[in-house]
């Protein structure tokens, strides 16, 4: 069965920190890989994706995502991060040309950034 | 554009009362999914419908939940008889296709007592 893991539950930064969240997948098949974030109070959104082409994904708000096959890995990435980047990321795969369109989700990690 | 809209936001039941739940996705969307999200996990996806036929209930409890989109653009969720491990953020989502970005509402959260 398809999984999707998030190696951070939590994770917290200074603002101007690096960040680098982790997620990998479980499915030999090909899949498309999505970014979601939730801030406090607001529902699911989606920060980036990717279906094919460039693995290197750039998404709103500054964030990007790197797809490497091999590792099975969807990492996503901010070089820089404010306090209004304060959220729940949630990581999802789904199979792509599936019969369906369902979405498989990481656990999340709640990303705390200090002022 | 408006986005997907869920009624109620919260609602508090006593254990084997019944609950509903009601989504309008966004405008033409065809393909609707109700997602289920237990605290500390990510969502889950109970059922999809495309227009108002269900593509997939693998994972909808079936004994007690049900859910219909009769005539292909609203859709409601049932619970019935509700038990504690019930108690969730109930998600709706849509996407123009079966193949498409999905986009949430803003959830109904569920405590079951």
């Amino acid at each position: 069965a398809q999984s999707v893991s998030q190696h951070n539950h939590h994770v917290i930064l200074s603002e101007a920190a690096s960040l680098e969240l982790g997620c990998n997948y479980s499915y030999g098949g090909t899949v498309n890989l999505f970014w979601y974030v939730q801030y406090p109070g607001q529902h699911l959104q989606l920060l980036l994706k990717y279906f094919s082409g460039d693995p290197l994904v750039k998404g709103i708000k500054g964030f990007e995502a790197e797809f490497i096959k091999s590792k099975f890995s969807f990492n996503l990435r901010k070089p820089s991060v404010q306090w209004s980047d304060t959220a729940e990321y949630f990581c999802a795969v789904n199979l792509y040309g599936g019969a369906t369109n369902k979405l498989i989700f990481g656990t999340g990690t709640l990303l705390a950034v200090q002022p | 554009e408006a986005g997907v809209a869920q009624s109620p936001r919260y609602k508090i039941i006593e254990k084997r009362q019944s609950v509903a739940f009601w989504c309008n996705p966004i405008s033409g969307h065809a393909t609707l999914y109700w997602y289920q999200q237990i605290l500390g996990q990510g969502p889950k996806l109970l059922i999809q419908f495309q227009n108002n036929g269900v593509v997939d209930d693998s994972q909808l409890p079936k004994d007690r939940f049900s859910a219909e989109r009769l005539k292909g653009v609203d859709s409601t969720l049932k619970i019935q008889p509700a038990k504690l491990e019930d108690s969730a953020v109930y998600l709706c989502a849509s996407s123009l296709d079966s193949s498409d970005t999905q986009y949430f509402g803003p959830g109904t959260r569920l405590t079951v007592l």
